[in-house]
């Protein structure tokens, strides 16, 4: 079956850091590779999609690309805010599905 | 335009007794899901709705949990008699169907506690 294995957290930052938040994927065929986000007190939104291989999402500064021959989908954000604070959900669909399998969430922390 | 509404935000109860989450998805979504997260784990899919029929409800983790979507508009989710494990954040999305791909919309989550 399809799994998301993403990094455990807390990660905390200092404003302005690098951020990578890496993900690895198990999954049969071509899935859709996904980033989601949780506020505080919000709902899960998606951040950035990558639907093939070498595709790369991005959104708000946040980039990840498909790499299909390593199964990964990394996040990464060259200079992270106070206000990127919050947890990260990388997830995959498998073709013709709409419901994700999720990871187990990373939570960023970020420091003035 | 509202977005996906959750009701209650949290809730705190005692093993045995029985809660209902309330989803009210955004307006003209065909499409609604539940999804849970236990501490620290995945969010788990529960079941899918299109319009008041269960799509897809293999999910469920057993017959403790009921779900409903009278009339194809808000949906609620029964959990009884409530135990230990139950304990999480309740997720709720909705999705349009027309169109090609169509993200789904989540709302805030309820935080489910079971003493």
């Amino acid at each position: 079956g399809n799994s998301v294995t993403q990094m455990e957290g807390p990660v905390t930052l200092s404003e302005e850091a690098f951020l990578t938040i890496n993900c690895t994927y198990t999954a049969t065929g071509y899935p859709s590779l996904f980033w989601y986000v949780q506020y505080p007190g919000e709902g899960l939104q998606l951040l950035l999609k990558a639907t093939k291989a070498d595709d790369k999402g991005s959104n708000k500064g946040f980039e990840a690309t498909y790499r299909k021959e390593t199964t990964s989908f990394h996040l990464e954000k060259g200079s992270v805010q106070v206000s990127d604070s919050a947890v990260y959900f990388c997830a995959l669909t498998s073709l013709g599905s709409y419901i994700p399998t999720f990871g187990r969430g990373t939570s960023l922390i970020v420091h003035p | 335009e509202a977005g996906v509404t959750q009701f209650p935000s949290h809730s705190v109860i005692e093993k045995g007794q029985t809660v209902t989450l309330r989803c009210d998805p955004i307006s003209g979504h065909d499409n609604l899901y539940w999804y849970r997260r236990v501490m620290g784990k995945e969010i788990k899919f529960l079941l899918h709705f299109v319009k008041e029929s269960k799509q897809d409800e293999s999910g469920m983790p057993n017959n403790r949990f009921l779900a409903e979507r009278t009339g194809g508009t808000y949906s609620t989710l029964k959990v009884q008699p409530a135990e230990l494990e139950d304990s999480g954040v309740y997720f709720c999305a909705s999705r349009q169907t027309s169109g090609s791909y169509n993200e789904q919309f989540f709302g805030p989550g309820t935080r489910l506690t079971v003493l």
